[in-house]
């Protein structure tokens, strides 16, 4: 079965720098990759897929994505408080229904 | 549009109590999804409806879990009997089933077996 790893576990940034979260998969055949924000006491909310090698941006999210490395990175520009959170990265396999989660990364953002 | 709906929020038991989780999916969705979410074991998948439909039963979860779709619009996760080890956050997902990848979480329901 698919395995995805997150790292790092915690990461702590100031107001206003970027903040990178690695996502490593198992399966370079697997179908798109997900980052969900899970915020305390709410479930997890998607923010952004890849399907493609390379990079897709929205607003101040980028991924990047490389099938080769088995390797996905979020990053978040400009972080805010609000960000504030712990972010998941989901993997689909190819033929599979199935969304298979990391283990999250604690996202603190100091004003 | 309402989202995902679980109820309860919170729920306290004694081991050996059942206790039964309730989802309401988004209206029109398909496919609908109970996970198990444990700081130590993350998000684990418990059960899997496509159209009412049992597609996936939770392998290791089969014994004390059983979710049911009584109807299109209605979820039941039914754990019998609790074990202090069931404490953890119980999640609902659904999603339109029509290609799309995407998953529609509830709030979750927080179980504490005492």
């Amino acid at each position: 079965q698919e395995k995805v790893q997150q790292s790092p576990e915690s990461l702590i940034v100031p107001e206003g720098a970027m903040s990178s979260l690695n996502c490593t998969f198992s399966n370079s055949a697997s179908q798109s990759i997900w980052w969900y924000q899970q915020h305390p006491g709410k479930g997890p909310e998607a923010l952004i897929s890849i399907f493609s090698n390379g990079n897709k941006k929205e607003g101040r999210l980028t991924v990047y994505l490389n099938r080769a490395s088995l390797h996905v990175s979020l990053h978040i520009r400009d972080s805010q408080p609000s960000d504030s959170a712990v972010y998941l990265c989901a993997v689909v396999s190819s033929g599979s229904w199935q969304l298979i989660f990391g283990s999250g990364t604690q996202l603190t953002v100091m004003p | 549009d309402a989202g995902v709906t679980q109820t309860p929020r919170h729920e306290v038991a004694e081991k050996g109590q059942t206790i039964i989780l309730k989802c309401e999916p988004v209206s029109g969705h398909n496919d609908l999804f109970w996970y198990r979410q444990t700081k130590i074991q993350g998000l684990e998948l418990l059960s899997y409806f496509r159209s009412k439909s049992l597609m996936e039963d939770g392998g290791a979860f089969k014994d004390r879990f059983k979710a049911e779709m009584l109807n299109s619009s209605f979820s039941t996760l039914k754990i019998q009997p609790t074990e202090p080890k069931d404490s953890a956050v119980y999640l609902c997902a659904s999603r339109p089933g029509t290609g799309e990848y995407e998953q529609y979480f509830g709030p979750g329901t927080r179980l504490t077996v005492l």
